[in-house]
């Protein structure tokens, strides 16, 4: 069955350390790629995406994302995050009509 | 300007009741979505509209049923409302897939509370 899935469930970090957050997909096919955050309370917003060309994707908020088709992964890194990225994580891919999400990965910064 | 709007932001009521929740999108978008997400933050596809046509139903009880009277808007009726229907439900849309490869535009959730 195609599927989404995230490497961590809750990580715990404190400020100014490096994150990297795992997602990997199923689909054999031409993919996009996404990640979407959800602040505490609120909607899902969009961080980066990935479509084609350059494999390493920037987002919002000094997010990045490495697309590593070999691997079917498309992991997430910031190199210092602050207490303000507290936050659920989610990873998703689109292929044709359909729009999967993984489980998320809680992200807790400590201050 | 709100892209994705939802009404109401929450919802409380008893077993056995029927809500609706409403959705509009002022992005153009041909596609709308449901969503709910679980307690666990788990997110599960409910349903997808394309065009006002019925494109996506996933294993959903048919105590739920999507209206969508023009392309802009996708409403939720929920009949005979159960506890385990309590959740968070989010409405998103999407332009076309190819030009915006099916980016999911999010609403600000529903928490639909089940007593």
């Amino acid at each position: 069955a195609q599927s989404v899935s995230q490497h961590n469930h809750h990580v715990i970090l404190s400020e100014a350390a490096s994150l990297e957050l795992g997602c990997n997909y199923s689909y054999g096919g031409t993919v996009n790629l996404f990640w979407y955050v959800q602040y505490p309370g609120q909607h899902l917003q969009l961080l980066l995406k990935y479509f084609s060309g350059d494999p390493l994707v920037k987002g919002i908020k000094g997010f990045e994302a490495e697309f590593i088709k070999s691997k079917f992964s498309f992991n997430l890194r910031k190199p210092s995050v602050q207490w303000s990225d507290t936050a659920e994580y989610f990873c998703a891919v689109s292929l044709g009509q359909n729009f999967v999400f993984g489980p998320g990965t809680r992200l807790s910064v400590l201050p | 300007d709100t892209a994705v709007s939802q009404t109401p932001k929450y919802l409380v009521t008893q077993m056995g009741n029927d809500k609706s929740i409403k959705c509009e999108q002022n992005l153009g978008h041909d596609t709308m979505y449901w969503y709910k997400q679980d307690s666990k933050k788990f997110l599960k596809i409910m349903f997808s509209y394309n065009n006002k046509e019925l494109i996506i139903n996933e294993t959903v009880p048919n105590r739920f049923s999507p209206k969508s009277p023009d392309k802009a808007h996708l409403n939720l009726h929920i009949n005979s409302l159960e506890l385990g229907d309590s959740a968070v439900y989010f409405c998103a849309s999407s332009q076309d897939i190819v030009v915006g490869g099916n980016e999911q535009f999010f609403g600000p959730g529903t928490r639909l509370t089940v007593l």
